[in-house]
């Protein structure tokens, strides 16, 4: 009940496009949904995040989409760039739960 | 670096040896987690603590032990119980306070043990 999982493994989009990542949870007491990026050899770094009150949250060319009833939320990279090159991490925790991630998505964005 | 010193990058052991890797923070934050990192596998965690003189195990914490004698340190060591020690080694804060318990890693320590 504490997994997370993430689809695809890996991705690869034209400069430009989208890219979509998803997840799927499955203990309902989650409230609590980040999306982490991380690049070889750095720590992830949190991009954004958000809880099951709302059911999409936008910050800049980010955006996540989350969908309570199905236990799902994904991620959208609109005009995907060759630095968006990373690997993303998609996670679930609530305040007495550390956070669960799922095995991550390497992306690939090319010219 | 999400306001965590962790050190050294890069540490080399042999096998059979215990290692210890640092972890502090300044920013106050009452909880610290250490993760291990694999190709492929994600973030595992290993030990987390949420306040000073108490932690929790995580999901693989056989062959590691902490301490949290301050609040701003969370010292992870590796002991030569641990199989396949080899792997990137991650810690994180967090503040937990009302609702707000967002994680921010440090750079992390590479453990090479041959």
């Amino acid at each position: 009940q504490q997994q997370v999982k993430q689809s695809p493994q890996s991705l690869i989009v034209q400069k430009g496009g989208i890219s979509i990542i998803n997840c799927a949870y499955e203990n309902t007491a989650f409230d609590y949904f980040p999306w982490y990026q991380q690049f070889p050899g750095k720590g992830p770094a949190l991009l954004i995040a958000i809880r099951p009150d709302v059911s999409e949250k936008k910050e800049g060319r980010f955006t996540i989409s989350f969908n309570k009833s199905a236990k799902q939320f994904s991620l959208h990279i609109m005009d995907s760039q060759p630095g968006d090159s990373a690997t993303y991490f998609c996670a679930a925790s609530n305040r007495n739960t550390p956070l669960v991630f799922g095995k991550g998505t390497r992306l690939s964005v090319i010219a | 670096d999400g306001g965590i010193t962790q050190s050294p990058k890069y540490l080399f052991r042999k096998e059979g040896q215990n290692v210890t890797l640092s972890c502090e923070q300044n920013l106050n934050h009452d909880a610290m987690y250490w993760y291990r990192q694999d190709p492929g596998q994600g973030l595992r965690l290993i030990y987390y603590s949420q306040i000073v003189n108490d932690f929790q195990k995580g999901d693989i914490a056989e062959g590691y032990s902490v301490s949290r004698e301050k609040k701003e340190s969370f010292p992870l060591t590796v002991t030569s119980a641990q199989k396949n020690p080899t792997a990137f080694y991650l810690c994180a804060r967090s503040l937990l306070a009302g609702s707000s318990y967002e994680q921010y890693f440090g750079p992390g320590t590479r453990l090479t043990v041959t």
